[in-house]
């Protein structure tokens, strides 16, 4: 009964390091999203991915890159991290485009 | 302009004492309107969604209603483990593809023994 499974839960990376956050899911939902959540904000929508082998920006793509290979693997990678990129990051998948989504437990980052 | 605004910032209550969190929203097209639980260090968890103004959903202590501009989530007798930060999101027609839930920033209950 996994879900939505991120990793790693925390990291800490010095600025201009790059990394991946991992995330997967088993239920065999098409739609895949990053989100990403700082103090006081709303979630904000990083990439998404309507099915294997396409991926769109959201609101805040700039320093991100997504790809996606399986239906099940959704991973983020971080190039170049800056101060900025600290946050919390959710994965999020759905079966539907106007269905409830799932998310993982999030990914802490801290850039320093 | 914030599309979803949640109101109050912050909500204290006693146990037993009933209340409402709003959900204002500005996006046209609206497709779907969600609610959600956030616990401290854990994943948003899904309580509702709600399509089109009129429409009712409840679950135990909690029912959500919509309307053309704004959903209430109504809280009756809560309880302590009620207290979490609630989130309200839209999903709505831009043109584009699947785009995405569109978040508020949320509610944050606190309910006191």
């Amino acid at each position: 009964n996994a879900g939505v499974t991120q990793t790693p839960k925390f990291r800490i990376l010095k600025i201009g390091q790059s990394m991946t956050l991992q995330c997967t899911q088993d239920m065999n939902h098409n739609y895949m999203y990053w989100y990403r959540q700082d103090p006081g904000m709303g979630l904000k929508l990083i990439y998404y991915s309507v099915g294997a082998g396409i991926t769109d920006k959201g609101e805040v793509p700039n320093g991100y890159n997504v790809s996606r290979s399986t239906t099940e693997d959704f991973p983020l990678r971080l190039e170049l991290a800056a101060p900025s990129q600290t946050s919390v990051y959710f994965c999020a998948s759905s079966a539907g485009v106007n269905t409830e989504a799932f998310f993982g437990q999030g990914t802490r980052l801290t850039v320093v | 302009e914030d599309q979803v605004t949640q109101s109050p910032e912050a909500l204290r209550l006693q146990e037993g004492e009933s209340s409402s969190l709003n959900c204002s929203y500005t996006v046209s097209g609206l497709r779907g309107l969600f609610w959600y639980r956030q616990d401290p260090g854990k994943g948003p968890e899904f309580l509702f969604t709600l399509y089109s103004a009129g429409e009712e959903k409840e679950k135990e202590r909690l029912k959500a209603t919509l309307t053309k501009k704004e959903s209430f989530l109504h809280i009756t007798a809560p309880k302590p483990e009620d207290s979490a930060t609630y989130l309200c999101a839209v999903q709505f027609n831009s043109g584009g593809g699947a785009d995405g839930l569109t978040f508020g920033k949320g509610t944050h209950l606190i309910i006191q023994p």
